[in-house]
């Protein structure tokens, strides 16, 4: 298994700015996942970010809104930028720690853009 | 990306009472399947693998279909504490990102 932290855990932020989230975990893993979790629905990739290479956008998920860096094996941030209400959500990292199989997730990032 | 199709729910159920959830995936070359549980306002976290052969987990069974192309999870002798929405995860062969299903919720109620 794989223990990660985020920071911040929560945060109220106005619209317009940019928030940079961090995930930290405690073992190196090649594969991160950061992802989007609305109200009442399921998670949304937003992005693979693998050390040593540019992050991977799903669809609808771009460079310029949620620039990923990945500087080490233990450690990556996701910044929102330009922030607008629709914004609003939790963001997740995650790890596999083997490949093609389980994850696990940090405690999450609740946004609240006003 | 294929899709994974879960119920939503809710089941309310008794103490004590029996449950299954079904998650039916589309794509034919998925190789790993996985139930994750999330509490409310918390992140997911694992609960089993699927195996091809089953698996149990004290109370928890989960099962692998692989000719109709789903999985199924079996609480028995449900708990307060089983409360929860029960996520459906797929791999698809030769890939490392995950599909997650919307998620099926249970309340148990005493």
């Amino acid at each position: 298994s794989a223990v990660i932290s985020q920071k911040p855990s929560r945060d109220i932020c106005q619209r317009g700015t940019s928030l940079t989230i961090q995930c930290q975990v405690d073992s190196q893993v090649t594969m991160m996942f950061w992802y989007r979790q609305q109200p009442g629905q399921s998670l949304t990739l937003i992005a693979t970010a693998n050390q040593g290479s540019e992050a991977t956008y799903e669809s609808g998920f771009v460079i310029d809104k949620f620039p990923i860096s990945r500087p080490n094996l233990t450690f990556s941030t996701l910044t929102v930028s330009n922030m607008s209400p629709e914004d609003s959500s939790i963001y997740l990292c995650s790890v596999e720690p083997r490949g093609g199989y389980e994850q696990y997730f940090g405690p999450g990032t609740r946004l609240t853009v006003t | 990306r294929k899709e994974v199709e879960q119920d939503p729910g809710p089941f309310n159920v008794p103490e004590g009472a029996t449950v299954a959830f079904n998650c039916t995936y589309s794509n034919s070359a998925s190789q790993s399947f996985f139930w994750y549980r999330q509490d409310c306002r918390k992140e997911p976290k694992l609960l089993m693998s699927v195996y091809s052969s089953g698996n149990e987990d004290g109370r928890f069974t989960a099962q692998l279909n692989r000719a109709s192309q789903y999985i199924s999870l079996l609480i028995r002798d449900s708990k307060l504490s089983d409360s929860a929405t029960y996520l459906c995860v797929v791999n698809e062969g030769g890939s490392y990102i995950p599909t997650f299903g919307r998620g099926t919720s249970l309340i148990v109620h005493p």
